[in-house]
């Protein structure tokens, strides 16, 4: 089984802070990708990447920035965390083999900012 | 702009049969996904449809209707466990995830 890792549950951050969040897949997977989930709203893409060094802004990118050193991690970078980034953080991976490949998700990092 | 709808909340009861219907406008097709997500946990794959007609996995079903923009998820023999939120996410001309609000299925005995 695909098994997608965030390095924290819950997170609390005061405003101003620089935050990371880790996320490692161990499927060899090609794609990753950052969401966040907010109550009454769907998946909102972040940043996405199709390979290693390589990332895309997905539908909002402000106010965060990614890295992609090694294929198994991708790391979401708040640089200047506000309270309005207070949400639910989910990570997801997936092979490249066709377009329709479905999502493996890891189980979400919360996050407070206060 | 591009606009998935489901309902927000559903209740039905232990045993019984419960449909979740989604309508989707989306700058083309390319598939529609289901997926299931239990309270503080991740969610996972349940179904992808990308021809019309319904497509059948033990106790749940998806059906797609493309000309209709249109999809439901029908789950039978229902189970507490299916307490859960459903998401319906659909593919666009461009390959990218368009995502529903989810669904909440709460479960009563």
């Amino acid at each position: 089984d695909v098994k997608v890792t965030q390095s924290s549950r819950y997170l609390v951050k005061r405003t101003g802070e620089k935050v990371f969040l880790e996320c490692v897949q161990d499927m060899d997977h090609e794609n990753m990708f950052w969401y966040r989930q907010d109550p009454g709203l769907g998946l909102r893409l972040i940043y996405f990447s199709y390979d290693v060094k390589m990332k895309e802004k997905g539908d909002i990118p402000e106010g965060y920035s990614v890295s992609r050193e090694k294929k198994e991690r991708f790391s979401l970078i708040l640089e200047s965390a506000s309270t309005n980034q207070t949400s639910m953080y989910l990570c997801a991976s997936s092979s490249a083999q066709g377009h329709n490949s479905p999502l493996h998700f890891g189980n979400g990092t919360r996050l407070t900012v206060t | 702009g591009q606009n998935i709808d489901q309902p927000t909340e559903m209740t039905a009861t232990e045993g019984a049969i419960v449909q979740i219907n989604c309508t989707y406008q989306t700058s083309g097709f390319n598939g529609l996904f289901w997926y299931q997500q239990h309270a503080g946990e991740a969610p996972t794959f349940l179904s992808y449809n990308v021809l019309d007609g319904l497509e059948e996995k033990g106790r749940f079903s998806s059906f797609l209707s493309r000309s209709k923009g249109y999809s439901y998820l029908l789950l039978k023999e229902l189970q507490m466990k299916d307490s859960a939120s459903y998401l319906c996410a659909v593919t666009d001309s461009n390959y990218q995830l368009i995502w529903g609000a989810g669904t909440k299925l709460i479960i009563k005995p």
